[in-house]
């Protein structure tokens, strides 16, 4: 079955740019959208935005100014780029897929998840 | 954007019990709402889709209800392994929206 591993750095200081790859496995990543969702103890589950294998993407507009999706199909990989990062960015970052069944969507499955934490 | 609001924040159960969690939104979402569960450490997983459909592998003990603004999940008797953070989500309205989660916890 599909699996979803994020990678990147843990640690990213204030002002810089943070960037998380997610990597597919079992599965291609054609024909399907992928998400990035964050956690954090104050604000809980928080969608960032989706991108499709072919590129087109929906942002939340929480994050739109600073955040870029990116694709690498022949890698089997997405990507964000969350720049002029805060503490308020400090969070668990997850990638997950969009799952359908008609018209009915959840996010599943999920990665495992990374902390990512800003901090000079 | 879409407010999804989930009481109680806890829940304390006894194992066997029924618990009963609710989940509403600040305007209508029809039935385009999940349920998923998060244990420590680990991603959510989901339960409920469509307001009442139980994803694959979920037992029967776990039952979703609702449509518009108001929706209940229900655990018809609390086993072990049921003790975690539930949360609620739309899918009606961009940006998809999570509530704040239901922590239910041993009584």
């Amino acid at each position: 079955q599909v699996q979803l591993q994020e990678s990147g750095p843990g640690l990213v200081k204030p002002s810089e740019t943070l960037s998380l790859t997610c990597t597919v496995s079992g599965g291609s990543i054609s024909n399907s959208y992928w998400n990035w969702i964050r956690q954090t103890a104050g604000k809980g589950l928080e969608w960032m935005g989706r991108i499709y294998s072919s590129g087109s993407a929906n942002y939340n507009g929480s994050v739109k100014s600073r955040l870029t999706l990116s694709v690498d199909p022949s890698k089997n990989q997405f990507s964000l780029k969350l720049t002029s990062v805060t503490a308020a960015d400090t969070a668990v970052y997850y990638c997950a897929r969009d799952a359908r069944i008609g018209s009915y969507f959840w996010f599943d499955p999920w990665g495992q998840g990374i902390l990512v934490t800003v901090s000079s | 954007e879409i407010v999804m609001t989930q009481s109680p924040a806890t829940l304390s159960v006894s194992p066997g019990e029924r618990a009963t969690l609710s989940c509403r939104a600040s305007q209508s979402v029809r039935s385009n709402l999940v349920w998923y569960q998060q244990k420590p450490g680990q991603a959510p997983r989901v339960l409920i889709y469509g307001a009442s459909t139980r994803a694959t592998g979920i037992p029967a003990r776990f039952s979703g209800s609702g449509s518009g603004t108001e929706f209940t999940l229900i655990i018809s008797s609390l086993q072990s392994e049921d003790f975690a953070v539930y949360y609620c989500q739309q899918y009606n309205d961009w940006p998809r929206t999570f509530g704040q989660g239901t922590k239910v916890e041993i009584k």
